[in-house]
Order: structure tokens, then sequence, then C-alpha cells
């Protein structure tokens, strides 16, 4: 079982809609990451969180760290949000990160 | 800041030909870090350095990959002698200190014929 699971694996949805993206992981972590990773391209840090809830323009991320579950939500969806998400935790005592297999979002406009 | 560079962007070459590939991490970032991405496996971690020093190198597939960073601004990953399925991206990306946001470069694309 991986330690960092994402769903859906797949999301397709119409411009303007409201996404959500879930991440769940069985360990201790330190830190919680999300990245964003357009077709052919690089990668690019969105959040870092270890505890409630960031924002930065139409993202949001939040983290439940009893639960040991985090979401990433896109408000007003547009076609270049279209992307792979991936959710990535790090260690208490270890810096690296393990990533979960992540989400292709796809929005149509 | 120019962010964290890595070259070549696409590298072919010919099995059982040395491969090398570059990393200038950010100035005054403490961490770094070589990963690999395929179709396959996703992203995983290869190496990783701190203040220079190789700290959790399990990632590293066999002896055939070896990683330097003989200063703070300069990291290589060497494979030899390349094999077909080490074609992947490799990215490298640093980070200033424990549990600040990682950075990452463009990643080298490598296909090995």
């Amino acid at each position: 079982k991986n330690e960092v699971e994402q769903s859906p694996q797949n999301l397709t949805a119409q411009e303007g809609e409201f996404i959500t993206i879930n991440c769940s992981y069985s360990v201790g972590i330190s830190a919680l990451h999300w990245l964003q990773q357009h077709p052919g391209g690089g990668i690019v840090s969105l959040f870092m969180l270890s505890s409630g809830k960031k924002k930065h323009g139409r993202l949001i991320a939040t983290i439940n760290i009893q639960e040991k579950h985090s979401s990433l939500h896109i408000t007003a969806s547009h076609p270049r949000d279209s992307a792979v998400y991936i959710c990535a935790v790090s260690l208490f005592g270890n810096e690296k990160l393990t990533f979960g297999t992540g989400t292709r979002l796809t929005i149509i406009p | 800041d120019a962010g964290v560079i890595q070259s070549p962007r696409h590298e072919v070459t010919e099995m059982g030909q040395e491969v090398t590939l570059r990393c200038k991490p950010i100035s005054g970032h403490d961490y770094l870090f070589w990963y690999r991405q395929t179709m396959m496996r996703g992203l995983e971690l290869l190496i990783y350095f701190n203040n220079n020093v190789p700290i959790d190198d399990s990632g590293m597939p066999e002896d055939r990959f070896s990683a330097k960073m003989p200063n703070a601004s300069f990291s290589t990953l060497k494979i030899q002698p390349s094999e077909p399925r080490d074609s992947a991206v490799y990215f490298c990306a640093s980070a200033r200190q424990s549990n600040y946001g990682y950075t990452f470069g463009s990643g080298t694309r490598l296909t090995v014929v």
C-alpha cells in the first residue's frame, strides 16, 4: 500500500466548476505539499502545509492532521488549471518527499 | 533569482554511454534533491544532500548511478553505463531549510536508445 493515496486519479470538469482533489497518508508527517505539473512541463510547488488551511488566489489547501487527510480546492476552474496535481509528504526527521500518484485534471471550456 | 537550473533539458544517448546531468540550486538553499519521474513509477527520490553532504541515497537504483555535490552551487548525477530503462525525466530540487518550500528545476528528459 502506498503511503500517500490520491483521489480521483483523473478528473474532467467544465470551466467554472469547483474542484476538489483529495490526499490521504498513512504515516506521521512533518509537512504536506501540493505540486502542479503541466503536460511536458516542470513541477511547481503550490502549497506546503503542516496544519489548517492556506489560500492563494483561486486555490485553497486544507489539512486535517488527526484524520491524515488533505484536500486541494480550485474555485472557478479554468482551462489553464488543467495539469497533474501531486500530493507529497515529508516525514519527521527526513527531508525527502514521498509522492502520491497524482490527479490528472482536465478543465473543458 | 533564476531558480533551480538544470542542464541539459534533453539528452538522447546510446546504451552503454556515460550520461551526466547537472544542477545549480538556488543560492542559500541547504538541501538539494535528485528525483526521477517515469510513467510506471511516478516521482521517486534518488538522493539528497544537506550542506553538500549526501544524506540519503537509498533511492539510487544501482552502482551505475552516482551523484556528487562538490560545492553549494553545483551537483551532478552520473549514469555509467546508461541503459534504456534509465529513460525518464530527472528533476533537481532545492530547499532552504527543513520544511520550507521546495523549488524544482525544469527537469532533464533522458532517452537512452
